[in-house]
């Protein structure tokens, strides 16, 4: 298994409130993303990271911003929660044109 | 752009049936990679297979198969006997060349029942 964790692995949080989603990975990586899954749309990216400091936008980004200071860790924050960013959000490594490996998921809910 | 199809929601079969998932895509891109990933009840995500654009050779691993058809432009699947560990949402995605992401199915929901 691929060494990714997530942390919270679950949080209910109040609209308008700030949440930072945490990934780290063993792997050493260099790419890393942001997902989010819901019931319909299979999984969306959010973000992705092309190295220390290098992101950049995926299909979903609205609401949402990533750091990435260290190669291990991704971060993503929702600035202002919505009921709408109620979500599971996994986070993944892998290589263009290759699979990619996903971390265990983390269930947020936003009241 | 890239869109993944699966027009199946939600398979339900006895245990020992054989089961076959659709998976249609859309791409310009003329080399790509297409994937099958598993969600059982617990909810991680288990990577199965990944498949280029210019292997069109059928894939078998255990009770698992592959077809691939670019004249089609499908990627199905098809679980042979099936048992009720097999239960889990199944994802089709696809990745255009230097693509960053995976696109995503909306997945299918098997059911196997004893």
């Amino acid at each position: 298994d691929a060494g990714i964790t997530q942390s919270p692995r679950h949080k209910v949080t109040e609209t308008g409130t700030p949440v930072t989603l945490r990934c780290h990975q063993t792997e050493n990586h260099r790419y890393m993303y942001w997902y989010r899954q819901d019931p319909g749309h299979g999984l969306r990216l959010i973000h992705y990271s092309y190295g220390v400091k290098d992101t950049d936008k995926g299909e979903v980004s609205d609401g949402y911003s990533v750091s990435r200071s260290k190669t291990e860790d991704f971060l993503l924050t929702l600035e202002s929660a919505t009921s709408s960013q109620t979500s599971v959000y996994f986070c993944a490594i892998g290589s263009t044109g290759y699979e990619q490996y996903f971390g265990p998921g983390t269930r947020l809910t936003v009241t | 752009a890239q869109k993944v199809t699966q027009a199946q929601t939600e398979i339900s079969v006895v245990e020992k049936e054989d089961v076959t998932l659709d998976c249609v895509y859309e791409t310009r891109d003329t080399t790509y990679y297409l994937f099958w990933y598993k969600q059982p009840p617990s909810g991680e995500l288990v990577f199965l297979i990944r498949r280029n654009s210019f292997d069109e050779q059928n894939e078998i691993s255990g009770r698992y198969s592959w077809n691939f058809q670019k004249s089609t432009s499908s990627f199905n699947f098809t679980i042979t006997a099936s048992q009720v560990v097999d239960s889990a949402v199944y994802f089709c995605a696809l990745s255009g060349f230097n693509d960053y992401k995976l696109s995503f199915g909306a997945g299918t929901t098997v059911t196997v029942r004893a």
